[in-house]
């Protein structure tokens, strides 16, 4: 079964706090997708990052990074001096390679909020 | 500027009342998905179509209906059979691929009158 776990319900820090989106997954594909999205009060979910199981490679873009372990089937988002801007809820997703539709299941989200 | 457009934005039904929501999107993207939210919760797929004149089930797909008769559009009835139909309905396209990342409308908030 494939399965995503975003154990953080709801997290609040004060601007300017390093802050950790917690990801696990489960899947029994070897090869799959990892995505995270972030939804803006207005609704509309914007796509942030994709990470295939083959590249363990972490990333940076600007304040935002990502960790992916193979090891422990996660996929964390670490927001650097967090800003007001970055309040959302954000959505860890995980795709397969067996369908040809871009078919992912979502985690629950994690509602950020961050306090000036 | 392309991407996806999907009204109403607020939606009621009345009591045994079929509604149909809108989505639109210029992107030329080959698959199209319809997904509900409900308060706390993640997104569940409700269904998806591959190419046109195609569409499969999503997880949740009882009470709700679809067509793809075009490309660029995706509409989805919600049924008098959906029993709990208040819900945030996010409609979302991407290029063919499990690889391909969603791109997403703003969505639509359905409530019972």
């Amino acid at each position: 079964a494939q399965k995503v776990t975003q154990a953080q319900t709801e997290i609040s820090v004060v601007e300017k706090e390093d802050v950790t989106l917690d990801c696990v997954y489960e899947t029994r594909d070897t090869t799959y997708y990892l995505f995270w999205y972030k939804q803006p009060p207005s609704g509309e979910l914007v796509f942030l990052i994709r990470r295939n199981s083959f590249d363990e490679q972490n990333e940076i873009s600007g304040r935002y990074s990502w960790n992916f372990q193979k090891s422990t089937s996660s996929f964390n988002f670490t927001i650097t001096a967090s800003q007001v801007v970055d309040s959302a809820v954000y959505f860890c997703a995980l795709g397969f390679h067996n369908t040809n539709a871009g078919k992912s299941t979502f985690g629950d989200g994690t509602t950020l909020t961050v306090k000036p | 500027d392309g991407g996806i457009t999907q009204s109403p934005k607020y939606l009621f039904r009345k009591e045994g009342q079929n509604v149909t929501l809108s989505c639109e999107q210029n992107l030329n993207h080959d698959a199209m998905y319809w997904y509900r939210q409900d308060p706390g919760q993640g997104l569940r797929l409700i269904y998806y179509s591959q190419i046109v004149n195609d569409f499969q089930k999503g997880d949740i797909a009882e009470g709700y209906s679809v067509s793809r008769e075009k490309k660029e559009s995706f509409p989805l009835t919600v049924t008098s059979a959906q029993k709990n139909p208040t819900a945030f309905y996010l409609c979302a396209s991407s290029t063919t691929g499990a690889n391909q990342p969603q791109h997403f409308g703003d969505g639509t908030r359905l409530s019972i009158l």
